[in-house]
């Protein structure tokens, strides 16, 4: 069985900094990896998907990373701002089913002006 | 475009009591689950469909029913209700690409 597992599970860091999030997954079958944010009370959006052929994504200040030899993801954010603060999942999927995901238990992040 | 919507977006029910979350996609996907994300547990799947008229189960299925008529719609449909189906429900869906789409999820409390 697939697991996944962020850490750390909480992150606090002065706006400007660049940070690193970091997934890792016991299953290196997994089909593609994919990063969610979540703010407080709403759902989850995509922000990057990382196919298995790929190694990595790239979106604005956002950059995620795929190693699947090693088990790990990381994602990559340049220059934090207030407005990241949020919930950042990372999911993994074994059966390229895109709905029967494996999610890791998430990074809160807080980015202090 | 307004992706996957779910409703209700709040619901309180006594135990015994049964009910359906809605969850519909006007992005013609195919793929459509639903999840529950619970304190300390994280996001587990309870059902998912590849395609109209057929679903199966995940991680969590017990005491949960769906069905899938349309490529649009994915109900929910909870039989009798526990206090232990309290929880945030999120509805989603995805095409070829893989890439999820959440709904704005559901708070369900059972008393």
């Amino acid at each position: 069985k697939q697991e996944v597992t962020q850490i750390p599970a909480a992150l606090s860091v002065p706006e400007g900094e660049n940070l690193v999030l970091n997934c890792s997954f016991t299953d290196s079958a997994i089909y593609n990896l994919q990063w969610f944010r979540q703010d407080p009370g709403k759902g989850l959006t995509s922000l990057l998907l990382i196919q298995s052929s790929q190694r990595e994504q790239t979106s604005g200040r956002l950059n995620a990373s795929l190693d699947k030899s090693s088990g790990r993801s990381t994602l990559y954010i340049a220059a934090s701002q207030p407005g990241d603060s949020a919930t950042y999942l990372c999911a993994g999927d074994l059966y390229r089913a895109g709905n029967m995901l494996t999610f890791g238990g998430g990074t809160r992040l807080m980015v202090k002006p | 475009n307004a992706g996957v919507t779910q409703t209700p977006k709040f619901q309180v029910l006594k135990t015994g009591q049964s009910m359906t979350l809605q969850c519909a996609q006007d992005m013609n996907h195919e793929y459509m689950s639903w999840y529950r994300q619970d304190p300390g547990m994280g996001l587990r799947l309870i059902h998912y469909s590849v395609g109209a008229g057929i679903t199966d189960q995940g991680e969590v299925p017990n005491g949960y029913n769906v069905s899938r008529s349309t490529t649009e719609d994915f109900p929910l449909r909870l039989l009798s209700a526990a206090p232990s189906q309290t929880s945030v429900y999120f509805c989603a869906s995805s095409g070829y690409t893989g890439e999820l789409f959440f709904g704005e999820g559901s708070r369900l409390t059972v008393l």
